[in-house]
Order: C-alpha cells, then structure tokens, then sequence
C-alpha cells in the first residue's frame, strides 16, 4: 500500500522568501506525481504533473522535482506572496489509485 | 473546457438522516473518483468508476454509503443514514481514464456538517 508523507505538516514564511515543501513516498512504482493546492473548505487545484519519466516540472514561480527511486518530490515557490497561502497536497498516482499526503499549511506573512 | 461540477457546496444535516450529493465529470471522462476529505487530512478514496462499472470500493463503508454512475455520466454518493463522523469535504475527481497520464481534476467539493 503506497505511503505519501508530507514535511513540515506547517509552516509560515515571511514574504519574498522561498518555499520548500517535502513529499515522499513508499513505493516507487508509479504513473505520475501531482501537486495540488487546496484553500480552506474548498476543492483541489492542480499546480503541477510530474510523468514518472521525467525529473521536474516549471510553471511560472513554481517549481517541483520528482526522485522516484528515493521516492521523493519537492515543490519550489520561488518569492512567496501572500497569496500562496493554501494547503499544498502531493497525490501520487500508481496500481490506479491516487494516494495523497497529509498536506503542508502554508501562510505566507505580509 | 468545463470543469467537474459538484452540489450542494454546503450541507448541514442531523445524526441518522440521509444526504446526497451529485457530480458531474469533465465531458468525455471515463473514470470518476469519489473522495472524503476529513479536516487536516489527505483525501481518501472511497469510490472509483470506469464508465457506470465500480473498479474500487474497498473504502466505501458499504452498510451505510452508496454510490452510483447511471449511463456512465454523472454520479450520485448517498450516505443513510449519516453519523458525526461522516461531517467531511466530498470530492468528485474525473479523469480520461485510469492511469491518465495527465492527471486527475477535482470538482470544488461539498462540505458536509452532521450535527
């Protein structure tokens, strides 16, 4: 059964500074790894698919990398905002079922 | 092109009544995913259909949870009768198919409060 750990389970930043956020996982058999971000009592967001073949994936100040035989990803918010301030969940997608962690909270401080 | 489209948003009901809530997937997606979202944690699948036939619900607590995909389209998750720990954010996911390279995309979700 495939195992998703989010860390840190939260955290706050000072504006302008850089995010890193952990994910890792069990087991390295997998089709895709997808980044969503989720803002209070709301649905998901995708942010970024990563293909098992590759090793990272960009889109604007977002950036998140994918180790499958470590079984690791890490996003990258570069210059945080305010406006990033969400719950970020990693899912990974392996055996047809999307396992998720438990998410990073996230507030940005103005 | 639209997105997946789920109702109520909000539902508050009593302990051991009933709710349904509806979803509709992104035209043409084949697979569709019921989540339950309980408060500080991840989404758990209770639910997956590939067209109107049930792939996975090994998660679905079945004496009390029902879900269907009537013509392979929309879908309807109904929970009689309901108790507190049911209070949750229902999310309904599609996808082209199981295993879609391009990845899942989810409806807003229904939270739902049992008092």
């Amino acid at each position: 059964k495939q195992e998703v750990t989010q860390i840190p389970a939260a955290l706050s930043v000072p504006e302008g500074e850089n995010l890193v956020l952990n994910c890792s996982f069990t087991d390295s058999a997998i089709y895709n790894l997808q980044w969503f971000r989720q803002d209070p009592g709301k649905g998901l967001t995708s942010l970024l698919l990563i293909q098992s073949s590759q090793r990272e994936q960009t889109s604007g100040r977002l950036n998140a990398s994918l180790d499958k035989s470590s079984g690791r990803s890490t996003l990258y918010i570069a210059a945080s905002q305010p406006g990033d301030s969400a719950t970020y969940l990693c899912a990974v997608h392996g055996n047809n079922r999307l396992a998720f962690g438990k998410g990073n909270q996230v507030v940005v401080i103005p | 092109e639209a997105g997946v489209a789920q109702s109520p948003r909000y539902k508050i009901i009593e302990k051991r009544q009933s709710v349904a809530f509806w979803c509709n997937p992104i035209s043409g997606h084949a697979t569709l995913y019921w989540y339950q979202q309980i408060l500080g944690q991840g989404p758990k699948l209770l639910i997956q259909f590939q067209n109107n036939g049930v792939v996975d619900d090994s998660q679905l607590p079945k004496d009390r949870f029902s879900a269907e995909r009537l013509k392979g389209v929309d879908s309807t998750l109904k929970i009689q009768p309901a108790k507190l720990e049911d209070s949750a954010v229902y999310l309904c996911a599609s996808s082209l198919y199981s295993g879609e390279p391009r990845g899942y995309t989810f409806g807003s979700g229904t939270r739902l409060t049992v008092v």
